[in-house]
């Protein structure tokens, strides 16, 4: 159990687009979600925690406008880049957490994105 | 205070041989402590975690050691293989709250056969 899925798996866009990437808990529900930002040979950087129902809650120097989170449902937490650019370009991995008693986190696999 | 600093960047070991990854941390709250593996290209998977009541945690050939007076854990992996050869994440969290993960740096496992 505890797997996570995120889709599409890498995406390839033109510069001033917007991109949605859905991260899915397929065999649990999960209250809390987080979203990732990881550079090439870098660690994991925390974007933000989204909780089910709520707004997300932001880290320090992480645009809200710019990487629109929305987390509808216990399952499914979506994060849109808005208007991206080239510095945008990163792997992007979610993790879901079953509930609050629960510290694991469970990774999805990322999606690598490429703004040309 | 949110800092795990983690070492070494990079190591090599035989196949065979004990590959042994550090990390320190500063915040006493902190009071879960997992170890994740990725691989090139794809998500962190949790290995093992553990929490400062016990001083020892073992899993197959994956040991960690938690020495919580010197804020300091470790991963041991015994007999380590070529498929263990991956980027490997110590974590640390608080039990309140949102539970964020702090990572460390990372280390750069390579087993050379």
């Amino acid at each position: 159990g505890a797997v996570v899925s995120q889709h599409p798996s890498r995406v390839i866009c033109k510069s001033g687009t917007s991109v949605k990437i859905e991260c899915r808990s397929l065999d649990f529900q999960a209250t809390t979600m987080f979203w990732y930002r990881q550079f090439p040979k870098q660690s994991l950087m925390l974007m933000a925690t989204s909780n089910e129902g709520s707004k997300a809650t932001y880290e320090q120097g992480v645009e809200k406008d710019k990487f629109l989170i929305n987390h509808a449902s216990l399952t499914l937490s979506t994060l849109t880049v808005t208007s991206a650019h080239p510095e945008d370009s990163s792997f992007y991995i979610c993790s879901a957490r079953r509930d609050s008693a629960s510290s694991t986190q469970y990774f999805g696999p990322g999606t690598r994105l490429l703004v040309l | 205070q949110q800092q795990v600093k983690q070492s070494p960047q990079s190591l090599i070991v035989q196949k065979g041989g004990i590959s042994i990854i550090n990390c320190a941390y500063e915040n006493t709250a902190f009071d879960y402590f997992p170890w994740y593996q990725q691989f090139p290209g794809k998500g962190p998977a949790l290995l093992i975690a553990i929490r400062p009541d016990v001083s020892e945690k073992k899993e197959g050939r994956f040991t960690i050691s938690f020495n919580k007076s010197a804020k300091q854990f470790s991963l041991h992996i015994m007999d380590s293989q070529p498929g263990d050869s991956a980027t490997y994440f110590c974590a640390a969290s608080r039990g309140q709250g949102a539970q964020k993960l702090v990572f460390g740096q990372g280390t750069r496992l390579t087993i050379n056969p």
